[in-house]
């Protein structure tokens, strides 16, 4: 079975403040996870991905995260935030293997004040 | 361009009506899946197909359909829609069998209204 939960539903910041969205995961198998980013009436993107390589991963926009296996935690990171980052942002995990299922976390919803 | 295309984008209808909601990738991809949006709760997958002639149930199948004849098109049908299945839709592709590290490609959604 496996798992994902996003600690914050909602996430305010101050333009130029960093950002940091939290995940936990779990799985009873090697992991490939993802966040994706919605903006509003959109579909989503994907920010990046781990997939068993480095462990910190760098995306697209400035956004990076780092897998940490003892914490089981896999926290969306950015130094500095913009106007353009409020969306939606998904945390994923799917089995590498097998690819049978994919679970979403139920999201956090990042606000940035100007 | 790459993409992932669901039709209608919106739908207004009513109980007990049949309906289809059609998905198109053009990028061969072998995977492809169902989801449904709800406010609160994320995305939760519907139904995935690894092939052509290939699905299975996500976790939420309940009273929806799928079919995968061709690698192409996916569509997703509500025999007798009911008002719980009022939700965002999405529609979304991958391009690799069996393995689950490759991200998925995600239609613009179809926002359904059943009355």
């Amino acid at each position: 079975a496996q798992s994902v939960t996003q600690l914050d539903s909602h996430v305010s910041v101050s333009e130029g403040t960093p950002v940091l969205l939290r995940c936990n995961y779990s799985s009873s198998y090697s992991p490939s996870l993802f966040w994706y980013v919605q903006h509003p009436n959109k579909g989503l993107q994907l920010l990046l991905k781990y997939t068993s390589a480095a462990t910190l991963v760098k995306g697209i926009n400035g956004f990076e995260a780092e897998f940490k296996k003892s914490e089981t935690s896999f926290h969306l990171t950015k130094p500095s935030a913009h106007m353009s980052d409020a969306a939606e942002y998904f945390c994923v995990v799917s089995d590498r293997t097998s690819y049978q299922k994919v679970t979403f976390g139920t999201g956090t919803k990042l606000q940035v004040i100007p | 361009e790459a993409q992932v295309t669901q039709n209608p984008r919106y739908l207004i209808t009513v109980t007990g009506k049949k309906l289809t909601v059609t998905c198109s990738q053009n990028m061969n991809h072998e995977y492809m899946s169902w989801y449904r949006q709800d406010p609160g709760l994320g995305l939760r997958q519907i139904y995935y197909s690894m092939n052509v002639e290939v699905t299975d149930k996500g976790d939420v199948p309940e009273g929806y359909k799928v079919s995968r004849k061709e690698k192409r098109n996916f569509p997703l049908i509500l025999e007798s829609p009911s008002p719980n299945q009022t939700s965002l839709y999405f529609c979304a592709s991958s391009p690799t069998l069996g393995q689950g590290n490759q991200p998925q490609h995600f239609g613009d959604g179809t926002r359904l209204s059943i009355l």
